[in-house]
């Protein structure tokens, strides 16, 4: 079974920071990676989906890593901003299996 | 504006009541899934189908069911036998198989049991 952990579990930074979210997962078959966003009380939207091809996927300030041989995922968000705070996770490959997220507070 | 719709948003069972949980899609997708997740944790998979007339179980199938007789459609039942359902229930569906395939989902059904 997939174990995903996600770290840190919760993130409070000021405007503008730059930041990274971590994803590490035990299962490194060769599919995707998605990364989504969920806000309280909300479905997830998907932000970046890594196929498992790629090394890296980018959309505007977020960028998106996948290292599979280490079981990896990092998710880069660049000058944050207070719309940004939201719950961040990951989907590994296969897709079924979730970490519990990262809660990100930006502060304004 | 094509998506997944779930309905009701908020829904109150009394115990020992079945409710159905519904999930419509209009992506023109084969695969559609059901997950729960509870306050704090990760999503955990319920059910999931393929294709139109077949499922499978997730890791927490018990006191659920469901059905997929149209392509658009993947309603869930939680039944009397699922002793903790209040939960936020969330639908998704791909356009094939996750493992090659983004996935999409729906608004969240909140349920409580009073």
């Amino acid at each position: 079974k997939q174990e995903v952990t996600q770290i840190p579990a919760a993130l409070s930074v000021p405007e503008g920071e730059n930041l990274v979210l971590n994803c590490s997962f035990t299962d490194s078959a060769i599919y995707n990676l998605q990364w989504f966003r969920q806000d309280p009380g909300k479905g997830l939207t998907s932000l970046l989906l890594i196929q498992s091809s790629q090394r890296e996927q980018t959309s505007g300030r977020l960028n998106a890593s996948l290292d599979k041989s280490s079981g990896r995922s990092t998710l880069y968000i660049a000058a944050s901003q207070p719309g940004d705070s939201a719950t961040y996770l990951c989907a590994p490959p296969r897709g079924f299996y979730f970490g519990s997220g990262t809660k990100l507070n930006v502060k304004p | 504006d094509g998506g997944i719709t779930q309905s009701p948003k908020y829904l109150f069972r009394k115990e020992g009541q079945n409710v159905t949980l519904s999930c419509e899609q209009n992506l023109n997708h084969d695969a559609m899934y059901w997950y729960r997740q509870d306050p704090g944790q990760g999503l955990r998979l319920i059910y999931y189908s393929q294709i139109v007339n077949d499922f499978q179980k997730g890791d927490i199938a018990e006191g659920y069911s469901v059905s997929r007789e149209k392509k658009e459609s993947f309603p869930l039942t939680v039944t009397s036998a699922q002793k903790n359902p209040t939960a936020f229930y969330l639908c998704a569906s791909s356009i094939g198989p996750l493992e090659l395939n983004e996935q999409f989902f729906g608004p969240g059904t909140r349920l409580t049991v009073l």
